[in-house]
């Protein structure tokens, strides 16, 4: 089956500087990969779409300068937080849509990154 | 736009028994709906997907969940919990046109108790 990797896993970082988090489709090519956010207990929260060759598209209370996208491959999609505070802390879950799926675009995960802001 | 409820944020089981998770949606258009299981932070895995081909759909794991247009729900079964079942559950919608954006139920946190 598809397979999505995200790189680091976990990462600790002081406040103010930058993480990068990479996701990349293994086996197939994405054209459209999401990033999710998720609280300790809570339910993923979508904070941006990101379209291969294009700008990020980002959710309703997102600041689009503090969290970087960029989609500049068709396996490959990065998060870069910027300038971290602690309140960033969270894990951070990528995902591919199936370009293959129609009608059903099915999203394959991948397995997150734990960033601590200290 | 879509949304979708689960009814109860812990279910707790013994094992062996039956499990019922619930959900019910909201959606604009044809829902596409999914279950997503996912262990203490790992990420996530699709137990099943509803694709208007049959209203029950069969799963991993001996997962099922049957789509009822009528109460817009989609709940999940299973006929024995196991130890393994442990987890949290996300029941997701995402609507016909595209499938462009999953949104994401609050989470169920299934206990099994031995």
């Amino acid at each position: 089956g598809a397979v999505v990797s995200q790189h680091p896993s976990r990462v600790i970082c002081k406040s103010g500087t930058s993480v990068k988090i990479e996701c990349r489709s293994l086996d197939f090519q994405a054209t459209t990969m999401f990033w999710y956010r998720q609280f300790p207990k809570q339910s993923l929260m979508l904070m941006a779409t990101s379209n291969e060759g294009s700008k990020a598209t980002y959710e309703q209370g997102v600041e689009k300068d503090k969290f970087l996208i960029n989609h500049a491959s068709l396996t490959l999609s990065t998060l870069t937080v910027t300038s971290a505070h602690p309140e960033d802390s969270s894990f951070y879950i990528c995902s591919a849509r199936d370009p293959l799926g129609w009608p059903v675009y099915e999203q394959y995960f991948g397995p997150g990154t734990r960033l601590t802001v200290t | 736009a879509q949304s979708v409820t689960q009814l109860d944020s812990h279910v707790s089981v013994s094992e062996g028994t039956p499990v019922l998770l619930r959900c019910n949606y909201s959606s604009s258009y044809s829902p596409s709906l999914f279950w997503y299981v996912q262990h203490p932070n790992k990420g996530l895995q699709l137990l099943l997907k509803y694709t208007s081909a049959a209203t029950l759909v069969k799963g991993i794991n001996g997962f099922e969940a049957e789509f009822k247009k009528s109460e817009t729900s989609f709940h999940l079964t299973k006929p024995s919990a196991h130890m393994s079942d442990a987890a949290e559950y996300f029941c997701v919608v995402s609507d016909g046109n595209y499938g462009q954006n999953f949104v994401f139920g609050p989470g169920t946190r299934l206990s099994v108790l031995p």
